[in-house]
């Protein structure tokens, strides 16, 4: 079975500082690997994917994450905070694209 | 394309009733996902459907809950009958095919009192 682990319920960082969401995940096959952010009363949406080929994934608003199977990790970086990044932050592994396991999400705080 | 959409957005209802929660995919996914989101237990995968067919329902958590797809355009999830531990907010999600992303509606946020 496949699980993910999300270090951190709450994270809070200072506007223009390094954000590092954390994401460790289990699985028996290659994985595939997403992280999807959720603004308050809405529904979730794509920040980026893993699936196979580089190890480092660049998606929107600025955010990256680098796929290392050795560490089964797959964290969530953005070199500088905005304000407009507070939001909560799910992590999610599966085989394909289909039966997606989510973490329990991190909520990101930035402060001004 | 006006995304998924879902509807109520808000739903109150009292223990026993029957609750029918609404999902319009985006026009030519052919994949629709229910999701159940709780403080408890996160993000969880209820059922799912491929051209209408439910492909796999390990999820629904037990026979009160029942989930339908009479056509490409529109699915239901239906809890008869409702219990208080069934408030949660609902998603919906679609995917054009096998090997794209999730979109997701805004949510059903749904109290049985």
């Amino acid at each position: 079975a496949q699980s993910v682990t999300q270090l951190g319920s709450h994270v809070s960082v200072s506007e223009g500082a390094l954000v590092l969401l954390r994401c460790n995940y289990s699985s028996s096959v290659p994985p595939y690997l997403f992280w999807y952010v959720q603004y308050p009363n809405q529904g979730l949406q794509l920040l980026l994917k893993y699936t196979t080929g580089a190890t480092l994934v660049k998606g929107i608003n600025g955010f990256e994450a680098e796929f290392k199977k050795s560490e089964t990790s797959f964290h969530l970086t953005k070199p500088s905070a905005h304000m407009s990044d507070a939001a909560e932050y799910f992590c999610a592994v599966s085989e394909g694209f289909q039966k997606l396991v989510f973490g329990t999400g991190t909520r990101l705080l930035v402060s001004p | 394309d006006a995304g998924v959409i879902q509807s109520p957005r808000h739903e109150v209802t009292e223990m026993g009733q029957e609750v029918t929660l609404r999902c319009k995919p985006i026009s030519g996914h052919d994949y629709l996902f229910w999701y159940r989101q709780t403080m408890m237990r996160g993000l969880e995968l209820l059922i799912y459907f491929n051209n209408n067919v439910p492909i796999d329902d390990s999820g629904m958590p037990e026979d009160r809950f029942s989930a339908k797809m009479p056509n490409a355009s529109f699915s239901t999830l239906k809890i008869q009958p409702s219990e208080p531990r069934d408030s949660a907010v609902y998603f919906c999600a679609s995917s054009p095919d096998y090997d794209n992303e999730q979109f997701f509606g805004p949510g059903t946020r749904l109290t049985v009192l």
